[in-house]
């Protein structure tokens, strides 16, 4: 599986906009971009994915770079609840749908 | 979106004895379904792809023999830790794929404390 970095965290102030990058320089073609984030004690929590457009949802958006070879989740409005670990995986279309979880970012959000 | 739930949230066992884990799809029927492991501060590792109605498929390094899978329906597999030891504690967590999007759900995970 093609490989991604995200920073291991980042702080942010409560109702201001997130970037969470995520660098993937050797994505394919075939590989979807996922994003999942896991608060405290909790399961993994599906946030968003996409292959090539911009995708938005009630959660977040996520900007892909027209190389693909990066990404960025954006949360509009950060919360104290989006203080999680996010994790950005690549999930190839055709290897079945396990997902392979890197390190993350752990996101903290001050009042 | 769709549920999947785990069973027990937490255990607690002495060194020696054997613990099931059940993961439950709620309102949806999962053909495949996956078990994650995570240590303190560290990321989910992937142990096994359990598929209904055949034998589960394990990643390297996990011992199918020690970790036992089963997915009898296409709403339940469970996962029972045999001859557990203090060094097998960790958060169990399970997922199932959802048959329209394709996205997993996963499960809140089950916290196993081997005394």
């Amino acid at each position: 599986d093609a490989k991604t970095t995200q920073p291991n965290s980042m702080e942010s102030n409560e109702e201001e906009p997130v970037h969470l990058p995520c660098n993937h320089s050797t994505i394919s073609g075939t590989d979807y971009i996922h994003w999942y984030r896991q608060l405290p004690s909790q399961g993994p929590e599906y946030v968003i994915h996409g292959l090539t457009s911009n995708v938005n949802n009630r959660m977040a958006s996520l900007a892909i770079a027209e190389d693909r070879k990066s990404s960025t989740l954006i949360l509009h409005r950060a919360t104290l609840r989006d203080a999680a670990v996010y994790y950005c995986i690549l999930r190839r279309s055709n290897s079945g749908y396990a997902l392979n979880f890197g390190k993350g970012t752990s996101l903290l959000v001050t009042p | 979106g769709a549920v999947v739930s785990q069973h027990p949230s937490w255990v607690i066992c002495k060194s020696g004895t054997s613990v099931k884990i059940e993961c439950r799809s709620l309102d949806f029927q999962a053909t495949t379904m996956f078990w994650y492991r995570q240590f303190p501060k560290q990321s989910l590792m992937l142990m096994a792809t359990s598929n209904e109605g055949s034998k589960a498929t394990y990643e390297q390094g996990v011992e199918k023999d020690k970790f036992l899978i089963n997915h009898a329906s296409l709403t339940l597999s469970t996962l029972t830790v045999t001859s557990a030891h203090p060094e097998d504690s960790s958060f169990y967590i399970c997922s199932a794929r959802g048959l329209d999007t394709g996205e997993l759900f996963f499960g809140e995970g089950s916290r196993l404390t081997v005394l």
